[in-house]
Formats: C-alpha cells, sequence, structure tokens
C-alpha cells in the first residue's frame, strides 16, 4: 500500500543522545515535511523539503536537521537531544500546491 | 513570516446544529492555498476541504464548506448537520508558493448527542 512509513513508532531517548527519525515515501511526491506537535501548540513545521536536493527551516527548526538526499527519503535528525524536543513528530509528504498532505502515523519520542 | 490563528480552542454543538470554525492567516503572498484537516483521536490527519486563494467561490464537500474572504485574510470552516463522528481537532493550514505549509494550533470541537 503506498504510503509514509515512519521508524521508529515510539522511542525513549536519554538526552544528549543522537537520534534519527527515518521518513520514507513511495508516492513519488516532491514535498516532504516534518512537524511536531504537541498539545495546545498544534502542529509546527520543523523543516521541509520542496524537492530533493533541498531543504528549508521551518517555524523551530533549532536543535534537528535533516537531508534530502533522494526524493523518497526525508530523515530528520536531533544532533543532542533534550526534554523538550518530548513531542509526537509526523512526516508528510505532498505533490504541492492544491494536493493535500499525506502523513505518517507519527513517532512519540520521549527524551529524559 | 506568515502565521495562522484558530481563535477558538474549544468548541461545543449537539447533533445536527451548524458550526463554524474560525481561522485567519497573515500573508503578503497573493497566490497560496488553504487547507482544513481533521484529527480523530485515532491521530491520523485527514483532508477535508482546500481552497486555492486566486478562486472566488468558496469550496464545499458535502457537509463541509468554506467562507473565504481574501481581503480579510479569513478562512472559516461551516460544518452543517453535525454528526458524531465530526468529533476532532480541527486544523487549518496555509500553503506558500514554496510548498512551505503552516498549521494553526487547532479546535477542539466536541459533537454532542
Amino acid at each position: 500500500i503506498a504510503g509514509i512509513t515512519q521508524a521508529p513508532t515510539s522511542q525513549i531517548l536519554a538526552a544528549g543522545r543522537r537520534m534519527t527519525l527515518r521518513c520514507t515515501q513511495d508516492m513519488r511526491h516532491n514535498a516532504m515535511y516534518w512537524y511536531r506537535q504537541d498539545l495546545g501548540l498544534g502542529l509546527r513545521l520543523i523543516h521541509y523539503s520542496n524537492t530533493a536536493g533541498t531543504t528549508g527551516k521551518g517555524e523551530v527548526p533549532d536543535g534537528y536537521s535533516v537531508s534530502r538526499a533522494n526524493t523518497d527519503d526525508f530523515p530528520l535528525t536531533l544532533a543532542s537531544a533534550v526534554p523538550s524536543q518530548t513531542s509526537v513528530y509526523f512526516c508528510a509528504s505532498s505533490e504541492g500546491g492544491i494536493s493535500p498532505l499525506h502523513f505518517g502515523n507519527g513517532t512519540r519520542l520521549t527524551v529524559t | 513570516a506568515q502565521t495562522v490563528t484558530q481563535s477558538q480552542p474549544e468548541m461545543s454543538v449537539q447533533e445536527a446544529e451548524t458550526v463554524t470554525l474560525s481561522c485567519t492567516y497573515d500573508t503578503s503572498e497573493s497566490n497560496y492555498y488553504l487547507f482544513w484537516y481533521k484529527q480523530p483521536p485515532s491521530r491520523q490527519m485527514i483532508l477535508v476541504i482546500r481552497q486555492e486563494a486566486y478562486k472566488q467561490q468558496n469550496a464545499t464537500e458535502n457537509r463541509f464548506s468554506v467562507n473565504f474572504q481574501k481581503a480579510a485574510k479569513s478562512f472559516s470552516l461551516k460544518i452543517s448537520d453535525s454528526q458524531l463522528g465530526d468529533t476532532a481537532m480541527y486544523f487549518c493550514a496555509f500553503e506558500r508558493r514554496d510548498d512551505k505549509i503552516i498549521f494553526g494550533k487547532g479546535t477542539r470541537l466536541h459533537i454532542l448527542p
């Protein structure tokens, strides 16, 4: 079934550790996104990419990095995790324009 | 920078009533896209309705319609004949021309039996 796969589903991480959240899509969408969802704050854009090889900063990019080496993969890396990065992370993709976002199932990350 | 504001954190209405969720946004662009997404307790994000800024006509999808006021930068969602299954978080989203998409903080909607 075509869609977006995120891994892991959940993770408990010690502060200071490095972590990469994986995101893969098989729909050949040009645009990909990483959001974090926190209670009362909605979905906040971390980074996005409108085509392979390019990335852009979102609303809350500090402490996160991304790469877009190919169309299908868009990993999100926390270089040195902090407790404020505890959140649910959603990866999404789109054909762009008026096309809707397709979301992964999310990764619940807890930083202790 | 673009912003999206949903001024109603939470709303409750009786089943079969009509409810309107508000959304305002700020942008200097003339061409963009607007969306409403629904997130039920399953956490899955579901597209409700979408609107292209250059189209004057308000979008409609069955019981869901929007009131798009471009000059006022307002994009409200009207749900007619509300159903129990409409209970969810509703997010308004703005997409600019380079595909950057930002969301509002959401409105939690309760449909009461």
